[in-house]
């Protein structure tokens, strides 16, 4: 059975702390993870991660792939309150318009 | 504001209702979906749509009903819905998957709620 696991499933740190947030999975045919960022309303996208080893910076935030760990972790670095939110791992499966989500990670950070 | 429009943001429904959510993008995406959360959980993919034709339906209930005029257009008609059906319904759509990587855009969703 195909799943996506995410840990922690809350965490709650203080501005400036860095925090890593965990993606495995178990999916037939994959062929990226995706990582969005949801608030209110609609998740945003943050990055997409197709290749092993190679990690997307964007600010603040990074993001790596390990297809022999079927992994992936998604870092914030010097965390602001504006960064508290679910952050959701979708697994997309290839040759499929399919993605799976994980449950998220709630993060919430206190000023 | 999201590149996928959802409307309306807000519906509320009696059991006996027929209503339609609605969803448009303007990206040139061929594939769109719907999915539905409910609080506190993830999305969870309902339908996709590739080139206007259905490809998924997982499993969904038959008083969901969905529809693809057209390529920027999706459609979701709810008819006889229960009180679980209450969620954010969220659209979204990505580019063809037999070209370069691209991610899913999402709407800003429709909160449902069934009397």
């Amino acid at each position: 059975e195909d799943k996506v696991v995410q840990s922690p499933l809350s965490l709650v740190v203080h501005e400036g702390d860095t925090v890593t947030l965990n993606c495995s999975y178990e999916v037939t045919n994959f062929r990226s993870l995706l990582w969005y960022k949801q608030e209110k309303k609609a998740p945003t996208f943050l990055f997409m991660l197709t290749s092993s080893g190679i990690e997307k910076k964007s600010g603040r935030l990074s993001s790596i792939l390990d297809k022999k760990e079927l992994s992936s972790i998604l870092n914030i670095t010097a965390t602001q309150t504006g960064d508290s939110a679910i952050y959701l791992c979708a697994v997309e499966m290839y040759n499929f318009n399919k993605f799976y989500f994980g449950s998220g990670t709630k993060l919430n950070v206190k000023p | 504001d999201t590149e996928v429009t959802q409307t309306p943001k807000h519906l509320v429904m009696g059991m006996t209702n027929k209503k339609s959510l609605k969803c448009e993008q303007h990206m040139g995406h061929r594939a769109m979906y719907w999915y539905k959360q409910k609080a506190k959980k993830p999305p969870e993919l309902m339908f996709v749509y590739s080139y206007e034709k259905l490809s998924i339906n997982e499993s969904v209930p038959s008083r969901f009903s969905p529809e693809c005029p057209n390529s920027s257009l999706l459609n979701l008609h709810l008819h006889a819905l229960q009180p679980e059906d209450s969620a954010l319904y969220l659209c979204a759509s990505s580019q063809d998957r037999g070209q370069q990587y691209q991610p899913q855009h999402f709407g800003d969703g429709t909160r449902l709620s069934i009397l």
